[in-house]
């Protein structure tokens, strides 16, 4: 069964309005999570890495005002994509590093497809 | 820089024939390999890693790879392909440095397997 869970897996929203993705951790903690955005028949593109009662680490050029990340709790991170374009349109994936003996693998979650209108 | 190719944007192969994907890595230090596959409209799903130890790894769904330093690649193959198999593949390498776990993504090849 999934271990890692997103929701919700397709949203369509207006644009300039916002919306908040999640991603939980199931069964497990995990201190960290990452959050990755996927273009049609195109691979994955890291946008942050989500740390648990800190500051997500952002990668360069992602807009860390324009995606906040927040990750309250050590089962919890959510992505808010604000004030939405339609160029925010894609297919965001979060992901989280599995613990212990298997600590090397990242489980993903079903993804959110979004679309701005 | 550490980096993944993925050469073929697609593999075509007839159900029941051997199926290869190919990857090849860019890394400092020992690399930390991992194969994912991915469904339509879904997130990837792990099927394999290698870490250390024999350089055949066996996976999920009946998938192995082989790590070779030599030629830094880790190839994915199948001896016998279904076409349940047909789906978007990832080679991906654990990032040294910085967060830990951080995956760095080939392009993807998408494997279709005809009946």
């Amino acid at each position: 069964g999934a271990v890692v869970s997103q929701h919700p897996s397709w949203v369509i929203c207006k644009s300039g309005t916002s919306v908040k993705i999640e991603c939980r951790s199931l069964d497990f903690q995990a201190t960290t999570m990452f959050w990755y955005r996927q273009f049609p028949k195109q691979s994955l593109m890291l946008m942050a890495t989500s740390n648990e009662g800190s500051k997500a680490t952002y990668e360069q050029g992602v807009e860390k005002d324009k995606f906040l990340i927040n990750h309250a709790s050590l089962t919890l991170s959510t992505l808010t994509v604000t004030s939405a374009h339609p160029e925010d349109s894609s297919f965001y994936i979060c992901s989280a590093p599995f613990p212990l003996l298997a600590k090397n693998i990242q489980y993903f979650g079903a993804g959110t497809r979004l679309s701005v209108l | 820089a550490q980096s993944v190719a993925q050469p073929e944007d697609q593999v075509n192969v007839a159900e029941g024939n051997p199926l290869t994907v190919k990857c090849t890595y860019s890394v400092s230090g020992n690399p930390y390999l991992f194969w994912y596959v991915q469904y339509p409209n879904r997130g990837l799903q792990f099927l394999l890693k290698y870490i250390t130890g024999d350089n055949l790894v066996k996976g999920s769904y009946g998938f192995e790879a082989e790590f070779n330093k030599s030629q830094t690649s880790f190839h994915l193959k199948k001896p016998s392909a279904l076409v349940s198999d047909s789906a978007l593949y990832f080679c991906a390498v654990r990032f040294h440095g910085g967060a830990t776990n951080k995956l760095i993504f080939g392009t993807g090849t998408l494997l279709a397997v005809q009946p």
